[in-house]
C-alpha cells in the first residue's frame, strides 16, 4: 500500500527534550517536506528536501533539524532550542507539481 | 503566489453537489489552481489541479472561468464524509521560479448535514 507514513501520531515530551518524528514513502518521490500548524492557522515549511543528501531551510527552520539519508526517510527532529514546539507537524512529498501529505504528529510539549 | 478570497463556511445537504467558490483575481499565466481539503486533525489531502481547462477526477470537478479570474470546485453528491476546510491555493507549478511551499489560507470550512 503506498503512501507517507508519519509516526507516532500523538508524541509527548518534556520541555528541554530533544524529539525526531518520523516520515517515510515509499512513493518513489524525490521532494519531500516539514510544516508546522498551529490551532487556526495556516501551514508553515519549516525544511524541505529535493533529494538525498541535500536539504533547504523553509521559513520556520530555528529550532529544528533535519536529515536526507535516504530518499523514502526524511526524519525532523525538534530540539530544545524551539522555543514553542507544541504544534501539528506535517510531513508531504512531491511527485510533478503536487504535494501530498501525511497524516501528522501532533506534538505537545510539558 | 496570487491571494485567494474563499468563503468563511458553507453548508450542503447530504446528496447533493457541493460548489465551493474561489476568487483570485491576480492570478498569473503560469500560475495553477489546486484544491486541497483537511478533516479535522488529519493532514491535508489533494483534490485537483488546473490552469485554464476545466478538469474532472474521480472526487471532484473543477471549473475555471476562461478570464481565469475565479474558479468553483464541485463535488457532484456530498456526503458526510466530505465535511471539512477546503482550500483553493494558486502557485506557479513546481520549481518553475516559483516557491516550494503551499500557501494555504483561511480556506472554507464545509459542512455536510444528513
Amino acid at each position: 500500500d503506498g503512501g507517507i507514513t508519519q509516526s507516532p501520531k500523538y508524541l509527548f515530551r518534556k520541555e528541554g527534550q530533544n524529539v525526531t518524528l518520523s516520515c517515510e514513502q515509499n512513493l518513489n518521490h524525490d521532494a519531500m517536506y516539514w510544516y508546522r500548524q498551529d490551532p487556526g492557522q495556516g501551514l508553515r515549511l519549516i525544511y524541505y528536501s529535493q533529494i538525498v543528501n541535500d536539504f533547504q531551510k523553509g521559513d520556520i527552520a530555528e529550532g529544528y533539524s533535519v536529515s536526507r539519508e535516504k530518499k523514502e526517510s526524511f526524519p525532523l527532529t525538534v530540539t530544545s532550542a524551539q522555543k514553542n514546539p507544541t504544534a501539528f507537524y506535517l510531513c508531504a512529498s512531491r511527485m510533478a507539481d503536487t504535494q501530498y501529505f501525511g497524516p501528522g504528529t501532533r506534538l505537545t510539549v510539558l | 503566489d496570487a491571494k485567494t478570497t474563499q468563503p468563511t463556511s458553507m453548508d450542503c445537504a447530504e446528496g447533493r453537489a457541493a460548489n465551493l467558490p474561489c476568487n483570485h483575481s491576480t492570478i498569473s499565466g503560469n500560475e495553477y489552481v489546486y484544491w486541497y481539503r483537511q478533516i479535522h486533525s488529519q493532514g491535508p489531502q489533494y483534490i485537483i489541479h488546473g490552469l485554464k481547462n476545466n478538469e474532472t477526477n474521480e472526487m471532484a470537478s473543477l471549473i475555471i472561468t476562461e478570464d481565469r479570474k475565479s474558479s468553483t470546485l464541485i463535488l457532484p453528491h456530498a456526503t458526510l464524509r466530505d465535511t471539512a476546510v477546503y482550500y483553493c491555493i494558486v502557485r506557479v507549478a513546481g520549481t518553475q521560479g516559483g516557491s516550494e511551499k503551499l500557501v494555504f489560507g483561511k480556506g472554507t470550512k464545509l459542512t455536510v448535514n444528513p
